[in-house]
């Protein structure tokens, strides 16, 4: 089970809204409504922003927002502030014997 | 209040077995669906899921990792144990537990435990 990719970076100046893919096949992102995105500053734990494609947890900024397209899915984050400067991480279920996939990883960086 | 910590040796040496203990509290892994998995992630690269185990006591396993690792739990300890054979460098990462895996998302993780595997 290969990895879903992601860009290896994006960035934005303050305020300016960026979008993140996360492309994987029929058999993960395609297949199913189950793509979550994690949020990670370094030298932290990853915490979930995005869950079942387009959903968001209590406490998380409206800023967030995710979507899916045939085998890729997007996190998009609007009115980009310096606190968002970290790693995303997307994760997909697969019906592959390997239950879980990440992506490769995007740093966002905050111009 | 949902929280999971990690717990094992911060240094094995190539060869030896590597046992980590996630306990957690604010749920239960009796309760029907719910389910906790390791994750990993080395130095500056991407996370890796590993491993699953659900209330039901079900087991999965990363397809490149399987014939490595051992999934269990202790409910009445809320713990949840993996063991990780043959250790090598490349193994050296932070190992994360996290509620979910599946078809749900991890929502809860642990702070992570860094694991050098090194002579």
């Amino acid at each position: 089970q290969s990895a879903l990719t992601q860009p290896a970076s994006v960035s934005g100046s303050p305020g300016q809204s960026i979008t993140i893919s996360c492309t994987g096949t029929s058999s993960d992102v395609g297949g199913y409504n189950y793509v979550s995105w994690y949020q990670q500053h370094p030298g932290k734990a990853p915490k979930l922003m995005i869950y079942d494609v387009s959903n968001r947890p209590s406490g998380v900024s409206n800023r967030f927002s995710g979507s899916k397209s045939g085998n890729t899915a997007s996190l998009t984050i609007s009115g980009l502030q310096a606190e968002d400067e970290a790693d995303y991480y997307c994760s997909s279920y697969t019906s592959s014997s390997t239950l879980n996939v990440f992506g490769t990883g995007t740093k966002v960086t905050v111009l | 209040q949902v929280t999971l910590r990690e717990s094992g040796p911060a240094l094995v040496k190539p060869t030896q077995t590597l046992t980590l203990t996630c306990t957690f509290s604010g749920f239960s892994l009796s309760t029907s669906g719910m389910c906790v998995s390791w994750i990993r992630q080395p130095p500056g690269k991407a996370l890796e899921w590993l491993a699953l185990i659900d209330w039901d006591d079900d087991k999965y396993y990363s397809t490149s990792l399987k014939t490595r690792l051992t999934i269990s739990k202790d409910t009445s300890k809320n713990q949840v144990v993996l063991t990780m054979t043959n250790m090598d460098p490349v193994d050296t990462a932070t190992y994360y537990c996290a509620r979910g895996g599946g078809l749900d998302a991890f929502d809860i993780w642990g702070q992570g435990t860094m694991v050098t595997v090194s002579s």
